[in-house]
Parts: structure tokens; sequence; C-alpha cells
């Protein structure tokens, strides 16, 4: 069974920088075509792909946000790590990650942790 | 960027219903558009992959169809338990993408 869950602070300031960790089980981002992705979901419930991680250490990021995110794994700790500077009120959302399979969707996500942006 | 633009935004139905969402993608993406069902305070869930290659545990009454730039979710005789936003997503073009979501409402 493939689990994933967010870990992370739920509050931080504008201009800090977030850092989330996805802790993964059930799967090894060391198998040919697998990805672990982030997905974020606005209180209004848009959800907006972030970033993803290839098996092969492959990136890719969102146009949009690319100059603040950094997306890595450590597979030794079944971990993938993302990083966004410069945090404004409008990233306040749920934070998601999720396993990619080969070919496929995001399957299955994780429980999501909530991240709000104030001062 | 591709944008997947669904309609209708909400629909509100009684069980026994067939629903029909539609997704419409800016330009063509081929035959892939993934389904997504998120219900009330959940983690959205893959509903379906493209080819109605519907996942283990889901109901045979959620099918999908679609190519090119015209994608469509129906579910057919509505359950309660189906209550929930509906999402598409394409991951044929950088960035990938989702529509903005059907609610699905039980009369």
């Amino acid at each position: 069974q493939i689990t994933l869950k967010e870990s992370g602070p739920t509050l931080v300031k504008p201009t800090q920088t977030l850092t989330l960790t996805c802790t993964f089980s059930g799967f090894s981002l060391t198998t040919r075509g697998v990805s672990v992705g982030w997905i974020r979901q606005t209180p209004g419930k848009a959800l907006e792909w972030l970033a993803f991680i290839y098996w092969d250490d492959d990136k890719r990021y969102s146009p949009s946000l690319k100059s603040r995110l950094t997306i890595s794994k450590d597979t030794s700790k079944n971990q993938v790590v993302l990083t966004m500077t410069n945090m404004d009120p409008v990233d306040t959302a749920t934070y998601y990650c999720a396993h990619r399979p080969f070919g496929g969707g995001f399957d299955p996500w994780g429980q999501g942790i909530l991240v709000t942006v104030s001062s | 960027e591709i944008v997947l633009t669904q309609s209708p935004d909400f629909q509100s139905v009684t069980p026994k219903e067939n629903v029909t969402i539609t997704c419409r993608a800016s330009q063509s993406i081929g035959g892939t558009v993934y389904w997504y069902q998120q219900k009330p305070d959940q983690s959205p869930k893959l509903l379906i992959k493209y080819a109605s290659q519907s996942f283990s545990g889901v109901p045979s009454r959620f099918s999908d169809s679609g190519s090119g730039t015209d994608f469509t979710l129906t579910i057919n005789s509505l359950e309660a338990e189906d209550a929930a936003t509906y999402y598409c997503h394409q991951n044929n073009g950088l960035p990938w993408t989702f529509g903005q979501g059907t609610k699905v409402e039980i009369k």
C-alpha cells in the first residue's frame, strides 16, 4: 500500500522560506518511471501543480513559480523535499504531495498540509 | 499553458440520475485526461485515467470518454456517496494543469 504524508510548518511569515517534506512508503523513488509531485489547493479549491521529481532526479517546475521552488529527494529516507522562497499571503493553501507511476496520474495523494502565510 | 475548462461548475442531482461533466482543453492533448474525485475534507482521489481504465475499487458507474480537446466524465445512476468535487487534469504538456472543478451535490 502506497502512502505519503506531508510535514512542515503550518504558519509562515511573509518573505520567509517554506520547507515541506513528503515522507512516503510502499514504493521506491529509484524505480524507473516513478515520480513524486507537489500540488497545492487554494482556499477557493483550485488545484495548482507546483513541481515533480523523477526516479532519475529529473525535475520540472511550474513556470510561474520556478524561480521560487526547489525540489529534491532523499531515497535513503524515502523523502521528497520542496522549498518555496519569498512566501506571500497568496501562497496560503493546502499543499499535497502525490505519487505518480509511469505514464499515470497522481495516485495516491498525501493528506495535505494547510500552510498559512501571515505576519 | 493548457487551460482546462470544466462545465458545469455546480450540479445538483437527484439519486439515480445520470451526471455528465465536460472538460475542454485550450489545445489538443491527445487522449490523456485524468479525473479526480475530492470529497469534503479529503484529498483528491484518482478516479479514471484515459481510455476508461478505471481503478480497482472505483464503481463501474463511472466512465469517461473523449480525445483531443473535449473529454467527458459520466456518472451513471448517481449515488449519495458520489457527492464530491470532480477535477480533470492533463500532464501532456508542461505546466501540468487542472480544471477548476465541478461540484456535484445530491438533492
